[in-house]
């Protein structure tokens, strides 16, 4: 069976530091994975997303990229955190299946910036 | 262009009561329509999702949702509902580039 990882569970980083959040999926092959962000009492903004290995789209501009180094790994970064970074950051996964992907998400990456 | 709206921001109801949730959406063609729930610091679990064909749609936990293209609704029902069910609820819309709705935070009362 598929399952996705994601590290670390909480992060707390100062204003203008680096950021790395890693998400793993094993027991599948070319998955599509996603990066949201969740803000408190707000609903999913769609990130990035990727379709292959190097392979990435952005949905917002931000302080925020993305890089897939390998098919089953997707990292999100950023070189200088802002106090608006902070949020519920989840990755997700999807195999396309004639058009019908079913996203299924990680446990998520709670991220607080001071 | 896509989008989900999710008009009941909270939604409190007592143990063994029914419950419906609601979720209209916007998209351009035949929509694929999901509904997810997340528990506090969790992340989201698929209750179901809906693609084509029958369109009263069964998920995990008790629920069910209907497609209602003449409404452009997909709302989540459950006939009786217990404790366990008091989380976020949040209904999507799509494929690859999915739009999720606000979210509908679901409190049961004992």
């Amino acid at each position: 069976s598929q399952t996705i990882h994601q590290w670390p569970a909480t992060l707390v980083q100062p204003v203008g530091s680096p950021l790395s959040l890693e998400c793993t999926v094993e027991g599948t092959s070319n998955p599509n994975l996603y990066w949201y962000r969740q803000a408190a009492g707000r609903g999913l903004q769609l990130l990035f997303y990727s379709v292959g290995i190097g392979q990435i789209s952005s949905e917002v501009p931000q302080n925020l990229s993305a890089s897939r180094p390998q098919d089953r790994q997707f990292i999100l970064s950023s070189k200088k955190l802002l106090l608006s970074d902070s949020g519920f950051y989840l990755c997700a996964w999807s195999v396309s299946a004639g058009g019908t992907d079913t996203q299924y998400f990680g446990p998520g990456t709670r991220l607080t910036v001071l | 262009a896509q989008s989900v709206t999710q008009p009941d921001i909270h939604i409190t109801v007592s143990e063994g009561a029914s419950l419906e949730l609601r979720c209209n959406y916007s998209y351009g063609a035949t929509p694929y329509l999901f509904w997810y729930v997340q528990s506090p610091g969790q992340g989201l679990q698929l209750l179901l999702k809906y693609f084509s064909g029958d369109t009263l749609v069964q998920g995990i936990k008790g629920f069910e949702a209907e497609f209602k293209r003449s409404q452009s609704s997909f709302n989540l029902r459950k006939p009786s509902v217990h404790w366990s069910d008091a989380a976020e609820y949040f209904c999507a819309v799509g494929e690859v580039d999915m739009r999720f709705g606000a979210g509908t935070r679901l409190t049961v009362k004992p």
